[in-house]
């Protein structure tokens, strides 16, 4: 049972170069949300996705876009990257309770943007 | 946004010392509470969904319970062991998404 697989683990970027985060998860759940961890700022939601085809923004939505075309994934583009888009990005899953049902969160992938 | 407070930031406890820690947040429109564990370098896990004011949720030595009136929801840790070591995160929301704290950082020694 996989749970939330991120790919890739790492990566580092040059400014303005795009990039797109891949986010499976193989529980069935309705709800997916991408959040990034900064030293200090715990948590930040980014957007997330009720459901197949659906998409929302988050807290810190500027500089990234999403898409859900199939249920099992959720994807985070990165158009032209920044330096202060360097972080550690982590996907999220819940069921059709969504914030009534704990989130599984994938091992995170860390971005270097250079 | 939903402001979501932890206190204290970290703590340093012997093993076999109980601790505990808070979580502040804004009583008005309550849905759910949630806590978290975070080991370095792995991913969080789910201790805890609370829902109900007076909830007392209990997994083995660690146990919390929810205010919802008054906004606070307080993690137990009853003798405490090096393995307990790790962030714990409180994330408070809407039905649809979450706002997370920063964390308590609990290190426990020999």
């Amino acid at each position: 049972n996989a749970g939330v697989t991120q790919t890739p683990k790492f990566r580092v970027l040059k400014t303005g170069q795009s990039m797109t985060l891949l986010c499976a998860q193989d529980m069935n759940h309705e709800y997916m949300y991408w959040y990034r961890q900064d030293p200090g700022m715990g948590l930040r939601l980014i957007h997330y996705s009720v459901g197949e085809g659906t998409t929302a923004k988050g807290e810190v939505p500027d500089g990234y876009n999403v898409s859900r075309l199939k249920k099992q994934n959720f994807l985070l583009g990165l158009e032209s990257a920044a330096p202060s888009q360097t972080s550690v990005y982590f996907c999220a899953s819940s069921s059709s309770t969504g914030s009534r049902d704990g989130y599984t969160f994938g091992s995170g992938t860390r971005l270097t943007v250079v | 946004i939903l402001n979501v407070e932890q206190s204290p930031q970290s703590l340093h406890v012997q093993e076999g010392d109980s601790t505990n820690f808070t979580c502040s947040f804004p009583s008005s429109n309550f849905y759910a509470l949630h806590w978290y564990r975070w080991e370095t370098a792995k991913s969080p896990e789910a201790l805890f969904v609370m829902t109900l004011n007076g909830d007392e949720k209990k997994k083995g030595r660690i146990s919390a319970t929810l205010n919802t009136k008054e906004g606070y929801s307080y993690l137990y840790i009853k003798g405490s062991q090096p393995e307990d070591s790790a962030t714990y995160l409180c994330a408070v929301g809407t039905a649809s998404k979450l706002t997370f704290g920063t964390g308590t950082r609990l290190q426990v020694t020999l």
